[in-house]
């Protein structure tokens, strides 16, 4: 089945650092998402990507999909204390069920202030 | 808007116990689904609906029962509860599409059981 992974699993920044995710599907995807989960919250959308090689920003952050629509990333500029959490990336599959989406196992970011 | 509610927010089961996880949405969203999180497993599919009446199988669906009567409620059911099901639960529910895929998702249940 489809898989979804994400690297690395955890990384601890000084304040003002600059801080990436990865984000890798075995199979192409239709779209991915971008979650953030805040420690002891739930999962809150942050953007979704449909288009190969599509790149949206949102303030400090940078979303990019791939060309070949099977890998994503999330850049983080001059990080804050309120960027903690856990960011997960999330594709559903082209090819397969129109509605399950596979999660990758998160990346842990923690801030040294 | 309530958005997507969950109840309880914390359990405690003995092994052997049954229990119904309840959703409830009032954004009248056609795709539910729960998910379960461990640590370093991530998000992990149990079942979804794609609407009232529809339900099928993710990705760890053993142990677990759901089903949809309405559009808004979507619990979720651990007939015979085992140490291996401790985490913590999560509802979710979108829009169907492309364009609107995006998962709202529930405060969460956080499930132990001994």
């Amino acid at each position: 089945g489809q898989q979804v992974m994400q690297i690395p699993q955890y990384q601890h920044v000084q304040e003002g650092e600059d801080f990436t995710t990865y984000c890798n599907s075995s199979t192409t995807l239709s779209n991915i998402q971008w979650y953030k989960q805040r420690p002891g919250g739930h999962p809150v959308f942050l953007i979704q990507l449909v288009k190969s090689g599509e790149v949206k920003k949102q303030k400090r952050l940078t979303f990019q999909f791939g060309e070949a629509k099977k890998n994503s990333s999330l850049h983080i500029t001059a990080t804050q204390t309120t960027d903690v959490g856990t960011y997960f990336c999330a594709g559903r599959d082209s090819g397969g069920s129109n509605y399950k989406l596979t999660f990758g196992k998160g990346t842990l970011l923690t801030v040294n202030p | 808007n309530a958005g997507v509610t969950q109840t309880p927010k914390f359990q405690v089961l003995k092994t052997g116990q049954s229990m119904t996880l309840q959703c409830a949405q009032d954004m009248n969203h056609e795709y539910m689904s729960w998910y379960r999180q461990d640590p370093g497993m991530g998000l992990r599919l149990i079942h979804y609906s794609v609407g009232a009446g529809i339900t099928d199988q993710g990705e760890v669906p053993n142990g677990y029962n759901v089903s949809r009567s309405t559009t808004e409620d979507f619990p979720l059911r651990l007939l015979s509860a085992a140490p291996s099901q401790t985490s913590v639960y999560f509802c979710a529910s979108s829009f169907p599409g492309l364009a609107t895929d995006t998962q709202y998702f529930g405060p969460g249940t956080r499930l132990t059981v001994l």
